[in-house]
């Protein structure tokens, strides 16, 4: 069964304190990785799709990186317009649906 | 375009009560997908649709729960009855033929039971 962890549950930072939050991952055949930001009362936004380890992919002040076991999403000089849940989710195998782990609450204070 | 639309935004109902979410999927999306949120498990998938044939239903808890797709642009998922443990936010997305690619959500639904 195709299983995704992340961590920490919850990350507060100071504005511009750049971090790391973590994806882990065990799936047979990865087809995919993805990255999704949450804000509350809303549906998950897409951010990006990684697809084979040592991709990386930028955008703004957020930047994805898979390796074969984990991926890890950057924030680097983060704003408080970054706080959301950040989920993380694969696709493998020949199935076409998305496995999500709990999230990552990001919380960026002034 | 409008991205993924889904009605009722909020849902109340009484135990024993039919409910049913609608879902309009973006257009030219060949897949669709029905999931649910809670605190406790996350977000999980329950059903997921191609070309409007149900794929994979192993997620719908039970029989209480069903989901239609009559045509490329409409889905439901009908609860009948509805219990308290089903309150929960319930997201639509779809995304574009190919199976690997990006799912884009709807703004969901949030349905309580009483």
């Amino acid at each position: 069964e195709d299983q995704v962890t992340q961590s920490p549950e919850a990350l507060r930072l100071q504005e511009g304190e750049s971090s790391s939050l973590n994806c882990s991952y065990t799936v047979s055949g990865l087809r995919g990785l993805f990255w999704y930001r949450q804000d509350p009362g809303k549906g998950p936004e897409f951010l990006f799709t990684l697809y084979s380890a040592g991709e990386e992919k930028e955008k703004e002040r957020l930047k994805a990186t898979l390796t074969k076991k984990e991926s890890f999403l950057h924030i680097t000089a983060p704003k408080p317009e970054d706080s959301a849940t950040y989920l993380c989710a694969v696709s493998a195998g020949a199935n076409s649906k998305l496995t999500f782990g709990k999230g990552i609450t990001l919380s960026v204070r002034p | 375009d409008a991205g993924v639309i889904q009605s009722p935004r909020h849902e109340v109902t009484e135990m024993g009560q039919e409910v049913t979410l609608r879902c309009k999927p973006i257009s030219g999306h060949d897949y669709l997908f029905w999931y649910r949120q809670t605190m406790m498990r996350g977000l999980e998938l329950l059903i997921y649709f191609n070309n409007n044939v149900p794929i994979d239903d192993s997620g719908m808890p039970e029989d209480r729960f069903s989901a239609k797709m009559p045509n490329a642009s409409f889905s439901t998922l009908k609860i009948q009855p509805s219990e308290p443990r089903d309150s929960a936010v319930y997201f639509c997305a779809s995304s574009r033929p190919g199976g690997a690619y990006e799912q884009y959500f709807g703004p969901g639904t949030r349905l309580t039971v009483t």
